[in-house]
């Protein structure tokens, strides 16, 4: 099936570190979403992309649609402890309804 | 409002066995989801609704079902289960046609098959 690959699988940050995650694709979406995960909660949406170039912040959050519409960002600015958790990228292909999930990046914050 | 709820959060079957997992959402969405989360892996989608009475499956659909006979319920049944199932499990809703992408997850069941 169709892929996202996502990257880094984990990060180990200081607190107040700037954190910088992306995922890309062989193929065009005509949508990217980042989501957010904590241990034993569903995922949470954090920000949806649909238009290629775009650019969106939620607070300390900001994420873009790549040029290509093969590829997204995600950075993290200042961060915080409660950052801590599982960042998974979705893209959706075509006009089904499902989406293509990354495997998630992991964030650990250095005590 | 509860947002999306998930019945049980943990459950332990031997191969074989049957069981059903509701989901339930109180935000009137039309679209409903149930997802499978393996460890490393992201989410993989099993069936989906884009409304009362209708199903479909998704890229994982093999030894399970779903109905959904009530806007607000959608039910995934698993008829014999198999190590190969144990998973934990996790149903999603979203608004409607325009807004379909973003999505509101319960807090997943995890299933344990012996």
């Amino acid at each position: 099936g169709q892929q996202l690959n996502q990257s880094p699988q984990s990060m180990f940050i200081q607190e107040g570190e700037d954190v910088s995650m992306n995922c890309t694709s062989s193929s065009i979406f005509n949508t990217w979403l980042w989501y957010k995960q904590d241990p034993g909660e569903g995922p949470v949406l954090l920000i949806a992309l649909y238009k290629a170039g775009e650019l969106t912040s939620n607070g300390r959050l900001t994420a873009q649609f790549g040029i290509t519409r093969k590829d997204s960002f995600l950075n993290i600015s200042a961060s915080i402890p409660s950052d801590v958790g599982i960042y998974f990228c979705a893209g959706q292909l075509g006009s089904n309804y499902q989406l293509i999930w990354g495997a998630g990046t992991k964030l650990i914050i250095k005590p | 409002n509860a947002g999306v709820t998930q019945t049980p959060k943990f459950r332990v079957l031997k191969t074989g066995q049957s069981m059903t997992l509701l989901c339930a959402q109180d935000m009137n969405h039309e679209y409903m989801y149930w997802y499978r989360q393996d460890p490393g892996m992201g989410l993989r989608l099993i069936h989906y609704s884009v409304g009362e009475g209708t199903t479909a499956k998704g890229e994982v659909p093999d030894g399970y079902n779903v109905s959904r006979l009530k806007k607000q319920n959608f039910l995934l049944g698993l008829e014999s289960a198999a190590p190969s199932q144990t998973s934990v499990y996790f149903c999603a809703s979203s608004p409607d046609r325009i807004l379909y992408n973003e999505q509101f997850f319960g807090p997943g069941t995890r299933l344990t098959v012996l």
